[in-house]
């Protein structure tokens, strides 16, 4: 099925550990998208990349990096991990104009 | 910057009751307008959308009115069901190019039998 796949769905940290979460999609999208959704506050951009080879901070990039690998796949990475990144995070990727919005079903990460 | 409000959760219910979630936003030029739900466990998906002033976004019983003039696009259901329950997001669509999403905190319902 056409989609957003994330690897892994659940994830426990030590902090000061690194980890990278997967992203790809099958839809041949230019641009994808890493949110993270905290509780009473929404999801909110951390990373973006408008196609292949960009990448682009959003609301709160710090403590992440983002690899845009290829056109299918988009990766973040936490490099030390910090119990403020305990969160559900979910990849995204819209197609023209935001149509075919589409979500992976998410990483919920604890660090701890 | 470009925002969102809605209103603040939980919000419980009867089974048949009429449902209101208020949203409000405040955006520079003309965004599109969405809303997304989120069932237990899963990602978010596309509820319904509206791109221009006075359009009005619809699926599986749920209705959205883009109100220019009030900066709002409050999402209503006649007559929810159980199977209703969820998280759901209201959001705008940002940005030049690759358009971003920002998203309303989230309202959670819940339909009693």
């Amino acid at each position: 099925n056409a989609g957003v796949t994330q690897t892994p769905k659940f994830q426990v940290l030590k902090t000061g550990q690194s980890m990278t979460l997967q992203c790809a999609q099958d839809m041949n999208h230019n641009s994808m998208y890493w949110y993270r959704q905290d509780p009473g506050m929404g999801l909110r951009l951390i990373y973006y990349s408008a196609s292949e080879g960009t990448t682009d901070k959003g609301e709160v990039p710090n403590g992440y990096n983002v690899s845009r690998l290829n056109k299918r796949e988009f990766s973040l990475r936490l490099e030390s991990a910090a119990p403020s990144q305990t969160s559900v995070y979910f990849c995204a990727s819209p197609g023209q104009n935001l149509r075919g919005y589409t979500f992976g079903s998410g990483t919920r990460l604890t660090v701890v | 910057g470009d925002s969102v409000t809605q209103m603040e959760g939980p919000v419980t219910l009867s089974e048949e009751a009429f449902l209101t979630i208020n949203c409000t936003y405040t955006a520079t030029g003309y965004p599109s307008l969405f809303w997304y739900v989120q069932y237990p466990g899963e990602g978010l998906q596309l509820l319904l959308k509206a791109t221009k002033a006075d359009d009005k976004g619809s699926n599986k019983g749920f209705e959205a009115t883009y109100r220019k003039e009030t900066t709002s696009f409050h999402l209503e259901k006649g007559s929810v069901q159980v199977s209703d329950s969820a998280v759901y997001f209201c959001a705008l669509g940002s940005g030049q190019g690759a358009q971003k999403l920002v998203f309303g905190q989230g309202t959670r319902l819940t339909i009693n039998p």
